[in-house]
């Protein structure tokens, strides 16, 4: 099975701050996705990255997927209120018709 | 594009009755998923079909569900008998497989609450 894990589980932090987050694997994704949740609704998703060592960015935030394709980060920088939601990544493998999602990290910015 | 559209938004039944979810998926889109979401145990993937044919159905808790896919714009995820345990917000989502990236498009959501 593949397992994709995300730390932290929760995250708390000021408006203005940075934080990152993290998704592991210890198996090789043909491309990986970001999604943002928000309460009541479906997630929505941010980005994909499908080449090792890439880094996307989107406004105060950026994305990077490993070299091995294994593991991905998302940084926020100075957070805000509205980047608040349950970000989720998920790996998709060449042909494999599904995509394995984490767990997910819950992140509440304060303002 | 409208987008994934789920039907009802929230559903609110006793234990024992049918309970039937509905989804339209993007046009165009070969792939569909029906996942559930708890806090226990997040996102978890039902089944998922491509080209209008089950291709894996090993999430599906038990026998009281089933999923049908009769057409590429329509897909059903059937209930029954409900559970409370059964009381989750299950997703819908769509993807064109093959193009590279499997990315997926979410629907709302269908809220279920069995009493």
């Amino acid at each position: 099975t593949q397992l994709l894990e995300q730390s932290p589980q929760f995250l708390s932090i000021q408006e203005g701050e940075n934080l990152t987050v993290y998704c592991n694997s210890s198996s090789v994704f043909s491309s990986l996705q970001w999604y943002r949740q928000e309460p009541g609704e479906g997630p929505v998703l941010l980005v994909t990255v499908v080449t090792g060592g890439e880094v996307k960015k989107l406004k105060r935030l950026t994305f990077q997927f490993g070299d091995a394709r294994k593991d991905s980060s998302l940084h926020i920088t100075a957070a805000q209120p509205g980047d608040t939601g349950l970000y989720l990544c998920a790996g998709a493998r060449t042909n494999a018709g599904k995509s394995t999602f984490g767990d997910g990290t819950t992140l509440t910015v304060k303002p | 594009d409208a987008g994934v559209i789920q039907s009802p938004r929230h559903e609110v039944t006793e234990m024992g009755q049918e309970v039937t979810l509905r989804c339209k998926p993007i046009s165009g889109h070969n792939s569909l998923f029906w996942y559930r979401q708890t806090m226990m145990r997040g996102l978890e993937l039902l089944i998922y079909f491509n080209n209008n044919v089950p291709i894996d159905d090993s999430g599906m808790p038990e026998d009281r569900f089933s999923a049908k896919m009769p057409n590429a714009s329509f897909s059903t995820l059937k209930i029954q008998p409900s559970e409370p345990r059964d009381s989750a917000v299950y997703f819908c989502a769509s993807s064109l497989a093959g193009s590279g990236t499997d990315t997926q498009y979410f629907g709302p959501g269908t809220r279920l609450t069995v009493l």
